[in-house]
């Protein structure tokens, strides 16, 4: 029971543009949500979250909506970059679960020149 | 941020035999560990949660007794893949949690560590 998906494995975007990678999820007790960067064979690192209280958040090129009806976030990276390339996985968080994660599936983001 | 390491990055080893993972924090001190795998094409799984002192939490499906924590300290937490088999083969990621700050964000992720099983 997959409960953070991400339904695009793949994503190609030219520099420049904007990049947007999303997310739903169903089950209904999460309310914190975050999205890591993940360069092949190295760990996720930290990127954005937002609360359940929030419906955006604001961080430099990246910005996360929360649509909290339909289940449904989203990352928009602007402009895109070619560092920009790799795997982004969001997560979601109950709480009171002291940071135990449940992430998606992961989507590659490929930046062309 | 903080740094978090994993020792092997990579290893190769028989089927039948047993694997130690150690995975650090290098610069503060972590209450909670977690360890995750991750197979081809896939999201990362939480294997379970590791508390400094206390008996490691498993999620759903994960054998305890293959997948032997130790979180003996507070920087310092081994998972030993016990009389490992191909079907381990997989990407091992630890994330060490600090007590200040929202989750998630104060949850690091180490490098990970390759394993394969002949």
């Amino acid at each position: 029971d997959q409960q953070v998906k991400q339904n695009s494995p793949s994503l190609s975007v030219q520099e420049g543009r904007i990049s947007i990678l999303n997310c739903d999820y169903t089950n209904s007790m999460f309310d914190y949500f975050l999205w890591y960067k993940k360069y092949p064979a190295e760990g996720p690192t930290f990127l954005i979250s937002i609360s359940s209280i929030k419906d955006k958040n604001e961080d430099g090129r990246f910005t996360v909506f929360l649509n909290k009806s339909a289940k449904h976030l989203s990352l928009h990276i602007v402009p895109s970059q070619p560092g920009d390339s790799a795997v982004y996985f969001c997560a979601a968080t109950p709480t009171g679960t002291a940071s135990k994660l449940t992430f998606g599936t992961g989507t590659r983001l490929q930046v062309t020149l | 941020g903080a740094v978090v390491s994993q020792h092997p990055s990579w290893v190769i080893c028989k089927s039948g035999t047993s694997v130690k993972i150690e995975c650090r924090s290098l610069d503060f001190q972590a209450t909670t560990m977690f360890w995750y795998r991750q197979f081809p094409k896939q999201s990362l799984m939480l294997m379970a949660t590791s508390n400094e002192g206390s008996k490691a939490t498993y999620e759903q499906g994960v054998e305890k007794d293959k997948f032997l924590i130790n979180h003996a300290s507070l920087t310092l937490s081994t998972l030993t893949v016990t009389s490992a088999h191909p079907e381990d083969s997989s990407f091992y990621i630890c994330s060490a949690h600090s007590r200040s700050g929202r989750a998630g964000e104060t949850q690091y992720f180490g490098p990970g560590t390759r394993l394969l099983v002949l």
